[in-house]
């Protein structure tokens, strides 16, 4: 079965720890995204990766930092910095990024997270 | 400025009625990308049309279809004969590449159907 996981699915952490949100992606696809989705809110671009080793900046990245080691994994930690992480993140993957018939984004289930 | 505004934030339907959801998008560019999305209660997106902006062509699939119209900067989905498994937020999203990888997403339309 072909899809995105993201784990896990609720997450806890205190206030001043850093953390890291899993996303594995089996399509092979080339581009790899995180958003982040506030109540109420339409998502946010976080980071993304159009190919491995190589990560960009979105709307949101300060207080954030990401991997690209390998094709399939795309790791986001949110760390101390960001001054208000409690948030739904979701990780998506698409065959490029470019302006083409096949750039649409796929989604993963999604990881609650909640500072305390 | 590019947005993307789903003015609609909450739909509250019967089953059977027909539903359409709003979405006017805002951009300068000439070439961009527009999709929805469906976000049931388990939280995972799911896609449901991509559309370029030199595709101007309504699409029907099932019960769903859409209505791109660059004239008014607008492209509504309607669901028709609705059913209680429709019930989900739906997301507009438009996509650019002029000066950089941009996703703006609308800020979603609640739809409820009661059976």
């Amino acid at each position: 079965d072909g899809g995105i996981t993201q784990s896990p699915k609720y997450l806890f952490r205190k206030e001043g720890q850093n953390v890291t949100l899993s996303c594995e992606q089996n399509l092979n696809h080339d581009a790899m995204y995180w958003y982040r989705q506030d109540p109420g809110q339409g998502l946010r671009l976080i980071y993304y990766s159009q190919i491995v080793n190589d990560f960009q900046k979105g709307d949101i990245a300060e207080g954030y930092s990401v991997s690209r080691e390998k094709k399939e994994s795309f790791p986001l930690t949110v760390t101390s910095a960001q001054k208000n992480p409690t948030a739904f993140y979701l990780c998506a993957s698409s065959i490029t990024v470019g302006v083409s018939l096949t750039d649409t984004q796929y989604f993963g289930p999604g990881t609650r997270l909640t500072v305390l | 400025a590019q947005k993307v505004t789903q003015a609609q934030t909450e739909i509250s339907v019967v089953e059977k009625e027909d539903v359409t959801l709003d979405c006017v998008y805002e951009t300068r560019d000439t070439t961009y990308y527009l999709f929805w999305y469906k976000q049931p209660p388990s939280g995972e997106l799911v896609f449901l049309i991509r559309r370029n902006s030199f595709d101007e062509q309504n699409e029907i699939s099932g019960r769903y279809s859409w209505n791109f119209q660059k004239s008014t900067s607008s492209f509504n989905f309607t669901i028709t004969a609705s059913q209680v498994v429709d019930s989900a937020v739906y997301f507009c999203a438009l996509i650019l590449f002029t000066g950089g990888f941009k996703t703006i997403f609308g800020a979603g339309t609640r739809l409820f159907v009661k059976a």
